[in-house]
């Protein structure tokens, strides 16, 4: 069974440019959730889909965005980059329900967003 | 806001065995307890989760007392690959609340 895919893996931008990272979840998982990484403020939950809805969302600003296709597959988008986006942006995939554990959440390897 | 309290780094040597407590005092009657494994530059991967009691795997065990208030992380017979940051997640939508986890270190 594949993993969750996260493309593309590096990528850098320049201030005010936006960039848009895409999740596929491991097929049969319904909900996508991404978070941000940095070194100062750790792994940060952006928001979370399910089922093309956004159910949960952390505390950021407007610029993050985010959709959820009928696939299932998931993108989040960056508007008016700053320096400090600059960070790996990871993307998990849950079924809610399995039988064993309850939402555990499989990760991608991320993007490494580097903000110029 | 997390609701987990976790210490947030600790040293072992290879071969011991290593307990990393986690406090919930504000843990729901519904919530499960989830412990995730975090290698730099990667994706945090899940350990073990369990609700009350012990629970046990290949890799570790989860111990949860009656009041369900704390968890501990038992690692057996650590080895220097085992250097990561171990994140304690409670709850159901909750669950993707990290908080900054403890940074195991194993020292040869």
């Amino acid at each position: 069974k594949a993993g969750v895919t996260q493309t593309p893996r590096y990528l850098i931008k320049t201030r005010g440019q936006q960039v848009t990272l895409s999740c596929s979840p491991i097929s049969g998982h319904r909900s996508v959730s991404w978070y941000q990484q940095t070194p100062g403020q750790g792994l940060q939950f952006l928001f979370e889909y399910f089922s093309e809805t956004q159910r949960n969302k952390g505390n950021f600003p407007g610029r993050f965005s985010g959709r959820q296709f009928s696939n299932s597959r998931s993108e989040m988008n960056v508007s008016t980059l700053e320096l400090g986006d600059s960070a790996l942006y990871l993307c998990a995939s849950s079924l809610e329900y399995s039988g064993a554990y309850t939402g555990e959440l499989f990760f991608g390897e991320g993007s490494r967003l580097t903000v110029l | 806001l997390a609701k987990t309290t976790q210490p947030i780094s600790m040293d072992s040597y290879e071969g011991q065995e290593v307990n990393i407590t986690c406090s919930h005092n504000n843990i729901a009657t519904n919530d499960y307890i989830t412990w995730y494994q975090q290698f730099p530059s990667q994706g945090p991967r899940f350990i073990i989760q369990g609700y009350k009691t012990k629970v046990t795997n290949e890799v570790a065990s989860l111990f949860i007392p009656a009041d369900r208030k704390s968890s501990t992380l038992s690692l057996p017979r650590v080895s220097l690959s085992d250097t990561a940051v171990y994140y304690c997640l409670v709850g159901d939508m909750d669950k993707y609340i990290f908080g900054t986890g403890t940074r195991l270190k194993v020292l040869a």
